[in-house]
């Protein structure tokens, strides 16, 4: 198993462009998430999906938008990117009863400008 | 307001001691509360779980206490070697809510020959 994986490991985006970041997990896991860490600072959740078709906003949604058309893929789209998108993004993963572990990828950092 | 703290101040310790990191919360009412390692450029891993109605976990040289009336987690290594440098990350499940967690923001451990 690969586990989470996310594209591009890299990215520097100009004001005003847009970015679709990729996370994909082959666990078979329900849930999925995307957060964001800013130097010295926690994961904050961006976004949030207990299945295919079901996504909800977590603490930081602003400026970003998701969709969950199958169980293995959790894309994350930045429309508009602002510099204070500028961050660390880490998709994860979970089979979902309470309690499992957080799968999480290896991150994708981003730089906007 | 909901707070989790955990020490912004890196922990030096030397090669064979326990270290001891401590996760403090306010205002939660958690379920359960795990600890995470995260290797610099790399996503978090999940270490440990412990569960609201459990004192104390263990697992090889790691060990959890959690007391819900001081509202604190203690997360010791033992045996401590350079090859667990690394920040860990306490986070919390609340009651409900889905399977969501909020992180702390780390305390890096350094341990040193």
């Amino acid at each position: 198993n690969a586990g989470v994986t996310q594209t591009p490991k890299f990215r520097i985006l100009k004001i005003g462009q847009s970015m679709t970041l990729q996370c994909t997990q082959d666990m078979n896991h329900n849930y999925m998430y995307w957060y964001r860490q800013d130097p010295g600072m926690g994961l904050k959740l961006i976004y949030y999906s207990v299945g295919a078709g079901i996504t909800d906003k977590g603490e930081v949604p602003n400026g970003y938008n998701v969709s969950r058309s199958t169980t293995e893929d959790f894309p994350l789209r930045l429309e508009l990117a602002a510099p204070s998108q500028t961050s660390v993004y880490f998709c994860a993963s979970t089979p979902g009863a309470s309690g499992n572990a957080q799968y999480f990828g290896p991150g994708t950092r981003l730089t906007v400008t | 307001s909901q707070k989790i703290e955990q020490n912004s101040e890196a922990l030096n310790i030397q090669e064979g001691k326990t270290a001891t990191l401590t996760c403090n919360y306010t205002n939660y009412s958690p379920a359960y509360l795990q600890w995470y390692r995260q290797d610099p450029g790399r996503g978090p891993v999940f270490l440990l779980l412990i569960r609201e109605n459990e004192k104390e976990k263990r697992k090889e040289r790691l060990k959890v206490t959690f007391d819900t009336t001081l509202k604190q987690s203690l997360f010791h290594i033992t045996a401590s070697q350079p090859a667990d440098s690394a920040t860990y990350l306490c986070a919390l499940k609340l009651t409900g809510g889905g399977n969501k967690l909020t992180f702390g923001t780390g305390t890096q451990l350094k341990v040193e020959l």
